[in-house]
């Protein structure tokens, strides 16, 4: 089946740092890539839709200069949290697209800013 | 697409009993609806999915059962086991456009 890994799965940084997170599609190529942040006890709200080789569509209210989306191949997105605060703590979990419009979740990654 | 809520709704079954989750979904013109399945600290796991032009599917174990006019979908889980301890999401979407999540049900199975 179709895999897609999150790397770092945790990740402690300091307040004012920036962090950055892979989203990989292993086994498949993805055109389309989501970011998706999820607070605890709480469901996943969509960030940004990353497309392969053009800029990412972010959602209301998302910073698209704090939230830097880049993806730069088919199986490759990153998302790099910039000047990070402690209330960008949270579970930041990426998706992939096949060619199907099937959508695979990865694993999330816990960020944590103290 | 659905608020946001910030508690979870808790369903707590017996091993072995059937366990119903239930999920209101606000956009008529959705079209496709997936149910996952999410343990702690892991991403959503799929589980089923149903189209619009059905209201009832069946896998192993599970049933999802889909109302369109009254814009509810529900997941029927057979002798749930402790392993299907987890919050459950459903998830619209409309023609291939981005997934709405909705709020999330915590599924507690003691054995």
């Amino acid at each position: 089946g179709a895999v897609v890994s999150q790397h770092p799965s945790r990740v402690i940084c300091k307040s004012g740092t920036s962090v950055k997170i892979e989203c990989r599609s292993l086994d498949f190529q993805a055109t389309t890539m989501f970011w998706y942040r999820q607070f605890p006890k709480q469901s996943l709200m969509l960030m940004a839709t990353s497309n392969e080789g053009s800029k990412a569509t972010y959602e209301q209210g998302v910073e698209k200069d704090k939230f830097l989306i880049n993806h730069a191949s088919l199986t490759l997105s990153t998302l790099t949290v910039t000047s990070a605060h402690p209330e960008d703590s949270s579970f930041y979990i990426c998706s992939a697209m096949d060619s199907t419009n099937e959508q695979y979740f990865g694993p999330g990654t816990r960020l944590t800013v103290t | 697409g659905e608020s946001v809520g910030l508690h979870l709704p808790t369903l707590s079954v017996q091993e072995g009993d059937n366990s119903i989750i239930n999920c209101a979904y606000s956009n008529s013109a959705s079209d496709y609806f997936i149910w996952y399945k999410q343990e702690s600290g892991k991403g959503p796991q799929f589980i089923i999915d149903i189209r619009s032009n059905m209201d009832k599917r069946q896998g192993q174990r599970v049933t999802v059962l889909l109302n369109k006019t009254v814009k509810h979908l529900s997941l029927q889980i057979a002798a749930t086991q402790p392993g299907d301890s987890a919050v459950y999401f459903c998830a619209e979407n409309e023609g291939y456009s981005t997934l709405t999540f909705g709020k999330g049900t915590m599924l507690l199975v003691s054995p």
